[in-house]
């Protein structure tokens, strides 16, 4: 067990819909990584909070979004979702930027 | 435009034997690259993390090498056993002004070890 946190574990929705996922880091971890596992596109880095603000921007469409709570957690939020969008979704938080990135179990999205 | 390539693609050993996992990159400037394995289906754990000025770590019977004058790592395992079994997946950082650091993922080797 990693200590990251991610619901929900399975989630099937359709296109067009919006979905929150949600992720709680470490305890004590400040750093909060999102990434998008494809099957053939491998894990790609979306986007890193650090207390509560954004500090890294990767391969992030437009229709998805996050924040990072006062409490720490981070909300990725996915809207207009397309069949394409299907994927398994990965949290990662880190102490501090330059160390071990810790993941997540993983929300598995599909869209139908 | 950083890249991280890796080979091979999937690999298939006996139980019992070693093997050789190779990454190139071209991620600049350079801050630390890190080896992961991920099982099907769960969340990537860190095997090894190195920086610029090291050129050797290793994690029980996990050693990763690297280079920086050529962009080359490599992760050998030895003594293969069938828990090895899963994709293993580069990872190299680059530092942007401000402290921040942009990972990119190589596409991982998926190496199965058979009895």
């Amino acid at each position: 067990d990693s200590g990251v946190t991610q619901t929900p574990k399975h989630l099937i929705t359709a296109t067009g819909q919006r979905v929150t996922l949600r992720c709680s880091p470490r305890s004590g971890d400040l750093s909060v990584y999102w990434y998008q596992q494809s099957l053939d596109q491998g894990l790609q880095f979306l986007i890193q909070y650090y207390n509560g603000e954004e500090r890294a921007k990767g391969n992030i469409l437009e229709r998805f979004s996050a924040q990072q709570f006062p409490d720490l957690h981070s909300e990725l939020n996915l809207s207009s979702l397309e069949l394409g969008d299907s994927a398994l979704y990965f949290c990662a938080s880190s102490a501090q930027w330059s160390t071990e990135a810790f993941f997540g179990q993983g929300t598995r999205l599909t869209v139908v | 435009k950083n890249q991280v390539e890796q080979s091979p693609q999937s690999l298939i050993i006996l139980e019992g034997k070693n093997c050789t996992l190779q990454c190139n990159y071209t991620v600049s400037p350079f801050s630390n690259l890190r080896w992961y394995k991920q099982d099907t289906g769960r969340g990537p754990v860190s095997l090894t993390i190195m920086t610029f000025s090291e050129n050797t770590k290793s994690n029980g019977r996990y050693t990763a090498t690297l280079d920086a004058d050529t962009k080359q790592s490599s992760l050998h395992i030895t003594a293969s056993q069938l828990s090895d079994s899963a994709s293993y997946i580069c990872v190299v950082s680059d530092r942007k002004s401000g402290g921040s650091y942009i990972p990119t993922f190589g596409r991982g080797t998926s190496l199965i070890v058979h009895p």
